[in-house]
Parts: C-alpha cells; structure tokens; sequence
C-alpha cells in the first residue's frame, strides 16, 4: 500500500528553527508537496519538489531525497503565526496526490 | 480576486437526503478535485477532473458523484448520505499543465462541514 509518514505533533519556541519530516512509500513518484494549514481553514501551498536537493523560499525551505523516500520542511525565525498543521503530499505514478496525516506545531513564546 | 468558492459553508442534514456541495472557480483552471477531511487521516481525494466533461475516482469515491459540465463548476452529489459521510470538504482547483513534471499547485476552497444525523 501506499503511505506517507509524519510526526503528528511538535512544538518550538518562538525564534527558533524546527525541521518537519516526512518520509513516503508509494507506487512511483512524481513531485512532493508542502501545505499549510491554520485550523478551520483550507490548506494553502507552501513548497513543492521533484528533483533531490533543497530549495529556499523566505523563512521556508524544503529538501527532497528520491532515493531515501524522504523530504522535510525547515522552519526558520519562528512566529507564532507559524503554529499550524503541515501536510506532506507526493504524486505517484498515475498523478494521484498522496497526502499524509500531518504535523500540528505548536509555537511557544 | 482570484478564488475558490464552496456552497453551503456548513450543513446539517439527516440519512438518505439528497444533497450538493456546489464549488466554482474563477481561475480557468482545467484541473478540479474534491477531498475528504478527517482527523488523523489527512486529506483523502474523492473524485477528480482534469478538464470538462472528463472525471476520474480518486481513492474513497464510493457515496459520491460528481459532474464536470463548465470549466469553473464541480459540484459534488451525495445521492443518499449517510453517518459515515460526516467530514469536512474541500473543492481544489489548479492550472493542469501535464508534461513529465506536473508542478499544479493547488487552490482550494474554504471547506464544507457536512454533518449526516
């Protein structure tokens, strides 16, 4: 079966760097995806990668590694408007997105 | 301004009622999906469609319907809902590219908390 894996939840101190993993077993792979969610709302994109390495976007950066199955989400500088739900979402081989559970961080001051 | 609308916000209604959950777009985007929310299970996709008139089921179709007859309406049917259809929904829409790399990134609507008694 195909299944994607995350911690379900982390806390961090506002300032401070977190890093969100998510490794993934699916039947192919043809990009992942990074959202996040605020509670109550709708997911909102945040980063996506199909070919290994890392790529830097403001305080967000996102890393891939196809041959380990394996990404994360890198968090810098911390603001409580961080606190949120990530998910993690990759497209296999027919293009349909796999998503993970989710990880809620929790910012403390 | 560039959106995705879902109607109705909320909805309560009782087992075997009819209903829809209307979703447009105004972005001309060829690609519109619908998914399940539950907790602990993240996003679950219900139906897709990469361009009018053409759907596709997606992993927990069972219970639902959808039709793609406009570009920017995909609305979606619940012929006779039942408890287990309790969920929060979400309409998302992206600008299908195609080609070896897909790069859509999706837009999504604000959610409808459906609730089946």
């Amino acid at each position: 079966g195909q299944n994607i894996d995350q911690p379900t939840e982390m806390t961090a101190t506002e300032g401070a760097i977190v890093q969100i993993n998510c490794t993934y077993q699916t039947s192919g792979f043809n990009g992942l995806f990074w959202y996040q969610q605020h509670a109550g709302e709708a997911p909102t994109f945040l980063s996506y990668n199909v070919l290994d390495g890392l790529e830097e976007k403001g305080r967000f950066s996102s890393f891939l590694s196809r041959s380990k199955g394996y990404s994360y989400l890198l968090l810098k500088e911390l603001q409580m408007k961080d606190s949120a739900s990530y998910l993690c979402a990759v497209i296999d081989s027919n293009y349909l997105l796999i998503w993970g559970a989710g990880t809620k961080l929790i910012i403390k001051p | 301004e560039a959106q995705v609308t879902q109607n109705p916000r909320y909805l309560i209604t009782v087992t075997g009622k009819k209903l829809t959950v209307t979703c447009s777009q105004n972005m001309n985007h060829e690609y519109m999906s619908w998914y399940r929310q539950d907790p602990g299970l993240g996003l679950r996709q219900i139906y897709y469609s990469m361009n009018v008139e053409v759907t596709d089921k997606g992993d927990v179709p069972e219970g639902y319907k959808v039709s793609r007859k406009e570009k920017r309406n995909f609305p979606l049917i619940l012929e006779s809902p039942s408890p287990n259809q309790t969920s929060l929904y979400f309409c998302a829409s992206s600008p299908y590219q195609g080609g070896e790399y897909l790069s859509y990134e999706q837009y999504f609507g604000p959610g409808t908390r459906l609730t089946v008694t």
